[in-house]
């Protein structure tokens, strides 16, 4: 079973930029890597999915190099409410596998 | 339009009650999930259907929990006999294809269970 290892959490001011990695050794070919976000209280949402090299939407970029063992998401002017927890995950058969996610703490 | 709602929001048990939690999936979401979440924990997957059919249940922790979607829309998670290891968050996803994993799953707000 394919694993992922992000840090535990990470603290940022309002308006940086933040970056949190994501390593999977042993993803499969055709795996693709997805983002999800957490609030207290709410279940998690979909943020970004990609399977090479860059990925950008509305809310964050996504970056895999080419031997895709870590992806990177991107946090551009991060604010108080992007206070949550980020999970890096792929799917294993049906299911998502989230692991416990990066805890990041916004501040002002 | 609507998305994922889950009743009750809240749920104390006594120890050895029967529950049902219900799971109203996005309309025509063809895939639903359920997870169990433990405090500080990420979610774990439990089961998966398509449609109608419980194409996956390895994740179901004993035989006290079982799951059912018998017309391929709203999906009720029963746990037996509850346990207070059965505390946890149960949320429930749909997605709108059948193939799972490269498909953004839609998940609700969960139901809190608390067992005495």
């Amino acid at each position: 079973l394919a694993k992922t290892t992000q840090p535990i959490s990470m603290d940022s001011y309002e308006g940086q930029e933040v970056n949190i990695t994501c390593s999977h050794n042993n993803i499969a070919t055709n795996d693709y890597i997805t983002w999800y976000q957490q609030f207290p209280s709410q279940g998690p949402r979909f943020i970004i999915q990609g399977y090479k090299t860059k990925v950008t939407n509305e809310v964050a970029s996504l970056f895999i190099p080419a031997d895709r063992k870590s992806s990177t998401l991107s946090l551009p002017r991060v604010s108080l409410s992007d206070t949550a927890v980020y999970y890096c995950l792929f799917p294993s058969g049906y299911a998502l596998n989230f692991g416990k996610g990066t805890s990041l703490l916004v501040t002002p | 339009g609507a998305g994922v709602s889950q009743s009750p929001r809240y749920k104390v048990a006594k120890r050895g009650q029967d529950v049902a939690l219900r799971c109203d999936p996005i309309s025509g979401h063809v895939s639903l999930f359920w997870y169990q979440q433990a405090l500080g924990q990420g979610p774990e997957f439990l089961t998966y259907f398509q449609n109608e059919a419980q194409l996956d249940k390895s994740g179901l922790p004993s035989d006290r929990f079982f799951a059912e979607r018998p017309e391929g829309s709203v999906s009720t998670l029963k746990i037996q006999r509850t346990q207070q290891e059965d505390s946890a968050v149960y949320l429930c996803a749909s997605s709108p294809r059948g193939l799972a994993g490269a498909v953004e799953q839609f998940f609700g707000p969960g139901t809190r269970l608390t067992v005495l």
